[in-house]
């Protein structure tokens, strides 16, 4: 399956633990996009990157949270100190290239996140 | 204001109907993009069918069809002989070029729950 891989699938941790989520994307892609997703909604952007360079973060996006994506390829997502409020679905995706009308996103399964 | 509106949180409709699926849209770009996808129980989102603003005809991808009106921003997403598989969300997205967050990102409705009935 040549897809977009997420790990692990679910993570249950208690408030004030740090934990961290891992997307592979489609290999040729470059653009790789990470998204929350909490019940009843839409998916919310949080961040993206092109190659290794992230270019824009949501205001989402506290001081908590902080993603790399070193080699331009696979990316990690780190929560620090997590509060309930964190408790959602990650989601990530991959494309390919700014064209307009062939960019559309390609998504993992997600990562759900439960923090008691 | 809310740049993606989806009215219709759930929707139940007999198997073999065609069901719509409506959106509303609100931006000021000349350039834009919309989307609609499909998630269903799994988590994964699907993409389903893509319209460009300057795009002529409305898009097809079989079942699949987008009825779009560019003067009154709305995007409905036409499911034709709707199928059990079906029964998933639904969610509606737009990509801005000049002034969308996250540049080529996409902002998300909150979604349609389409349950599909034998």
């Amino acid at each position: 399956d040549t897809g977009v891989s997420q790990n692990p699938r679910h993570k249950i941790t208690k408030r004030g633990q740090n934990v961290t989520f891992r997307c592979d994307p489609i290999s040729e892609h470059n653009r790789l996009y990470w998204y929350r997703q909490t019940l009843g909604q839409g998916p919310e952007f949080l961040t993206y990157f092109q190659n290794e360079a992230q270019l824009e973060k949501s205001r989402l996006l506290s001081d908590r949270f902080s993603a790399e994506r070193p080699k331009g390829s696979f990316s990690t997502l780190e929560i620090q100190r997590t509060e309930q409020g964190d408790s959602a679905m990650y989601l990530c995706a991959s494309s390919l290239g700014v064209a307009l009308n062939t960019g559309e996103l390609f998504f993992g399964e997600g990562s759900r996140l439960t923090v008691l | 204001a809310q740049k993606i509106t989806q009215t219709q949180p759930g929707m139940f409709v007999q198997e073999k109907e065609a069901v719509t699926l409506d959106c509303t849209y609100d931006t000021s770009d000349p350039s834009y993009g919309l989307f609609w996808y499909k998630q269903p129980s799994s988590g994964e989102m699907i993409f389903l069918i893509y319209q460009g603003s300057y795009d002529q005809q409305n898009a097809t991808e079989g079942r699949y069809s987008l009825n779009f009106q560019k003067a009154r921003k709305s995007a409905n997403l036409v499911i034709s002989a709707s199928q059990l598989g079906d029964s998933a969300m639904y969610f509606c997205a737009m990509r801005e070029v000049v002034s969308g967050g996250g540049a080529d990102g996409l902002t998300f409705g909150k979604g349609t729950h389409l349950i599909i009935q034998p």
